[in-house]
């Protein structure tokens, strides 16, 4: 079974300062990570994922996570941040192979920015 | 153009009503999901099916029943409806061949009085 633990339940910033929103896993078998967005009163919507390969993913948004494997982290990092970005993020995990695609998600972190 | 929806968007209801909430994606995704939201935010998945066929039932009450009519369609009914199942109701499918990637509906948001 996995976990996933987002220990920022609330991080407030403000515009144009940098983020950082951190992500834990736990798992005993390879996984896949994601991270999903949240607007208010809105669906998930995926922002970035890691399968494999490099360990430093990128959104077109200016969002990048990097895979710490020896850290089981995935944390989310914006150098510079929007009023647009306030909203609801979720790091989520899924095993590689097996799981039926089951994705197992975090508490979230709610990112507010302010002016 | 809308990729997955839900109707209704809102339903209030009273303990003890039955209720059901529909789900369609235009994507011709082959797998579809249920997830449920509660008021801390947290999302669990509840059901998953793949073409018509269930492969994930997470520790749900067998008063919720999923129905998949066909390959588009994932719907949720719920009978002998409790306060505790107020929450944020989620659909969302994804393809075989992209089975990581999945797209959520905009959410149903049930009230249970």
């Amino acid at each position: 079974a996995q976990s996933v633990t987002q220990l920022d339940s609330q991080v407030p910033v403000f515009e144009e300062a940098p983020v950082e929103l951190r992500c834990n896993y736990s798992s005993s078998v390879s996984v896949y990570l994601f991270w999903y967005v949240q607007y208010p009163n809105q669906g998930l919507q995926l922002l970035l994922k890691y399968l494999s390969g490099s360990t430093l993913v990128e959104s077109i948004n200016g969002f990048e996570a990097e895979f710490n494997k020896s850290q089981t982290s995935f944390h989310l990092r914006k150098p510079s941040v929007h009023i647009s970005d306030t909203a609801e993020y979720f790091c989520a995990v899924r095993e590689v192979t097996g799981g039926g695609n089951k994705l197992t998600f975090g508490t979230g972190t709610q990112l507010k920015v302010e002016l | 153009d809308t990729a997955v929806s839900q109707t209704p968007k809102y339903l209030v209801t009273q303990m003890g009503n039955d209720k059901s909430i529909k789900c369609e994606q235009n994507l011709g995704h082959d797998t579809m999901y249920w997830y449920k939201q509660d008021s801390k935010k947290f999302l669990k998945i509840m059901f998953s099916y793949n073409n018509k066929e269930l492969i994930i039932n997470e520790t749900v009450p067998n008063r919720f029943s999923p129905k998949s009519p066909d390959k588009a369609h994932l719907n949720l009914h719920i009978n002998s409806l409790e306060l505790g199942d107020s929450a944020v109701y989620f659909c969302a499918s994804s393809s075989r061949a992209v089975s990581y990637e999945q797209y959520f509906g905009p959410g149903t948001r049930l009230t249970v009085t």
